[in-house]
C-alpha cells in the first residue's frame, strides 16, 4: 500500500523567505509523487510532478522539488515566497501515473508580509 | 489543461433526502473522471472511479448503493449521496484525466451539509 505524510499541517514565513514543505512518502514500488496547490475555492492545481527522471524537479511559480529514495521524501521548496502563495498544498503518491493519487493530509501555507 | 466545473458548490440538505453533485469538463471529453472525499484537516480518498458507459468502480470501504455515481456522457459525471445523514457531510471533489498518462485536473469541490 502507498501512503503520504506531510509533516506539519500549518506553516507560516515570511514574505521573501524560503518555504519548504515536507513529504514522505511510502510505496512498495517506485513512486510517481506529485504536488498539488488548493487556493480558496478552486481545485487542486498540480504544481510539479516526479515520474522516475530527473531527481530535480522543477514546478509553477519558482516551485522545485527533490526526490530522495534513501529519505523517501519529496519536500518541497521556494527561495522567495509571495504573498500570493498563501494556499493548501497537498502531497501525493501514485504508482500508475495519476490513475490512482494517494494523498496526504494537506499544509497550509500563510505568508507574512 | 482542462477545466472541471462542479455543481452546486454548497448544498444543505436534511437527514434521510438525497443530493446530487455535478461534475462536467469544460473544454475536454472525459472517458475517466475521479471522485474524492475530504474531510475537514484531512486528506482526499478516492472514492470511485467513473468510466463513461460502464459502472463505477468503488474503492474498498465505499458504498456503491449510497453514493451512486453515472457517467452518461463525456462531459458530464454524477454522484448522488442517498438517504443523506450528517456522516456524509463532507467535501466532495471530482478530477478527470489528461491526454498524459500522468495527468489529472480537479473540480472546485462540493460541501455537502446535512442537518
Amino acid at each position: 500500500a502507498q501512503s503520504v505524510t506531510q509533516l506539519g499541517s500549518h506553516v507560516s514565513v515570511s514574505e521573501g523567505a524560503l518555504v519548504l514543505l515536507r513529504c514522505n512518502y511510502s510505496s512498495s514500488v517506485p513512486p510517481y509523487l506529485f504536488w498539488y496547490v488548493q487556493y480558496p475555492n478552486q481545485g487542486l492545481q498540480l504544481l510539479l510532478k516526479y515520474t522516475s527522471a530527473a531527481t530535480l524537479v522543477k514546478g509553477i511559480n519558482g516551485f522545485e522539488a527533490e526526490f530522495k529514495k534513501s529519505e523517501t521524501s519529496f519536500h518541497l521548496t521556494k527561495p522567495s515566497a509571495h504573498m500570493s502563495d498563501a494556499a493548501e498544498y497537498f502531497c501525493a503518491v501514485s504508482r500508475q501515473g495519476a490513475q490512482k493519487l494517494v494523498f496526504g493530509q494537506g499544509t497550509r501555507l500563510t505568508i507574512n508580509p | 489543461g482542462a477545466v472541471v466545473s462542479q455543481h452546486p458548490s454548497r448544498v444543505i440538505c436534511k437527514s434521510g433526502t438525497s443530493v446530487k453533485i455535478e461534475c462536467r469538463s469544460l473544454d475536454f471529453q472525459a472517458t475517466t473522471m475521479f471522485w474524492y472525499r475530504q474531510f475537514p484537516k484531512q486528506s482526499l480518498m478516492l472514492m470511485a472511479t467513473s468510466n463513461e458507459g460502464s459502472k463505477a468502480t468503488y474503492e474498498q470501504g465505499v458504498e456503491k448503493d449510497k453514493f451512486l455515481i453515472n457517467h452518461a456522457s463525456l462531459t458530464l459525471s454524477t454522484l448522488t449521496v442517498t438517504s443523506a445523514h450528517p456522516e456524509d457531510s463532507s467535501f466532495y471533489i471530482c478530477s478527470q484525466l489528461g491526454t498524459l498518462p500522468d495527468e489529472q485536473f480537479f473540480g472546485p469541490g462540493t460541501r455537502l451539509t446535512v442537518l
